[in-house]
């Protein structure tokens, strides 16, 4: 089945600095790479996905980049607020979708 | 417009014990699936059903049963509960004719002593 790795496992940034956090698929035929956010206690909420045909897509502040050919894809929040603090999940999907570990982001005041 | 909906939101079971999660979903929504997420591992499917009618395993699924029993609801059952089955889990679902995405339940925290 398809495996998900996400990099880094945590990410510590100041206010107003960016963030990206990585992820690799192994799949090729992986065709929707969707990333949620998960507040503490709370169910992971999606934020943001990209289809497989398109190499980047930007929403506001949060923008998603996907290379087929080397497998990976990218969240990028850029001007980052102290509410962006929250676990994030990369997921790859084929039939079904796999998750990746998550990224702790922290961003200080 | 309630979403998907878990039911309990909490349990704490006795080793060998046996019990059902309960997931329901109002969007019309064709698949759904089932979760568990431990610290640091993420989330790691159980078992889903792409249609009423079928089910098929996930990543990790001993220990677990599902019934999809029409297509709102799809439930998750642990015969004889182990203490390594503690950890939280989310029931979600999906409807491929509109989009890809995953809308989320609130989680059933279950913890096994």
């Amino acid at each position: 089945g398809e495996n998900v790795e996400q990099h880094p496992s945590t990410l510590s940034v100041q206010e107003g600095d960016s963030a990206v956090i990585k992820c690799t698929y192994s799949d090729s035929a992986s065709n929707y790479f969707p990333w949620y956010k998960q507040e503490l206690g709370k169910r992971p909420q999606l934020i943001i996905d990209i289809r497989s045909n398109v190499g980047e897509k930007k929403d506001q502040r949060i923008a998603v980049t996907l290379n087929k050919t080397a497998k990976h894809f990218s969240l990028h929040i850029t001007e980052t607020q102290p509410e962006d603090s929250a676990v994030y999940f990369c997921a790859a999907k084929i039939n079904d979708m796999r998750f990746g570990a998550g990224t702790r982001l922290t961003v200080k005041p | 417009n309630a979403g998907v909906t878990q039911t309990p939101k909490f349990q704490v079971l006795k080793t060998g014990q046996s019990m059902t999660l309960q997931c329901a979903q109002d969007m019309n929504h064709n698949s759904m699936y089932w979760y568990r997420q431990d610290p640091g591992m993420g989330l790691r499917l159980i078992y889903y059903s792409a249609s009423e009618g079928t089910t098929d395993k996930g990543e990790v699924p001993n220990g677990y049963n599902v019934s999809r029993l029409n297509k709102r609801e799809f439930s998750l059952r642990l015969e004889s509960a182990a203490p390594s089955q503690t950890s939280v889990y989310f029931c979600a679902s999906s409807d491929i004719t509109v989009n890809y995405g995953y809308t989320f339940g609130s989680g059933t925290r279950l913890t096994v002593v």
